[in-house]
């Protein structure tokens, strides 16, 4: 059991471009969750997929944010036209769903927006 | 709003003394209450977990105390290792079916030896 993969692990853009984060589940977890994760807001919520259906996309961004899951063993998050207020590191975590439910997380992938 | 609190912010303890993680929240609805570990560099792990219907939950030298009626819960780390140096994580999940946690601002633990 790999765990959650997620790459890159550090990616460096500069103001305006876009940045793409894959995650790659466990093997037969059927829920991934987005968060990311700052000095000064801690770490937040940003959405959540179940069985490849987006399920609550509460903690999204409205403008640039957007996430996917097209199949069952990987998600993404992009980030369109980054501004320096993005940088944060991004986790991505996921759970069977039923029973405990327990997150697994990710190493997290380190965005940097100069 | 912040729902889950911890404190103290930061913790230093002596190698051997038993280290106090303070957790509270707000929603009623919370009933699940994990708490994650977390490396510089690394992802949180999961440490240790507890159900609203339990008041203690022990694993080693870990032990959650949990009171439903003050809406609190404390990490108790007994014999504290220079290794359990970390940022720890309180988190909550509601019983309304929505998967996801509400964490805590977490207190970092420094055991010096």
């Amino acid at each position: 059991n790999a765990g959650v993969i997620q790459t890159p692990r550090h990616k460096v853009t500069g103001k305006g471009q876009e940045a793409t984060l894959w995650c790659e589940p466990i093997s037969g977890h059927s829920a991934v969750f987005w968060y990311r994760q700052t000095i000064v807001q801690g770490l937040e919520f940003l959405t959540y997929f179940r069985n490849q259906a987006p399920i609550d996309d509460s903690g999204m961004p409205k403008e640039r944010f957007s996430a996917q899951m097209p199949n069952q063993s990987h998600s993404t998050l992009k980030i369109q036209s980054t501004q320096p207020q993005d940088s944060a590191v991004y986790l991505c975590a996921s759970s069977s769903v039923g029973g405990q439910d327990t997150q697994y997380f990710g190493p997290g992938t380190r965005l940097l927006v100069l | 709003q912040q729902q889950v609190r911890q404190s103290p912010q930061s913790l230093t303890v002596w190698e051997g003394e038993t280290a106090i993680l303070n957790c509270s929240y707000e929603n009623s609805a919370f009933d699940y209450f994990p708490w994650y570990q977390q490396f510089p560099g690394e992802g949180p792990a999961l440490l240790i977990s507890i159900l609203s219907v339990s008041n203690k939950k022990e694993d080693g030298r870990f032990t959650i105390f949990f009171n439903k009626r003050e809406k609190k819960l404390s990490l108790h780390i007994a014999d504290s290792q220079p290794g359990d140096s970390a940022t720890y994580f309180c988190a909550a999940r509601d019983n309304t079916g929505n998967y996801k946690y509400v964490f805590g601002a977490g207190t970092r633990l420094k055991v010096i030896a």
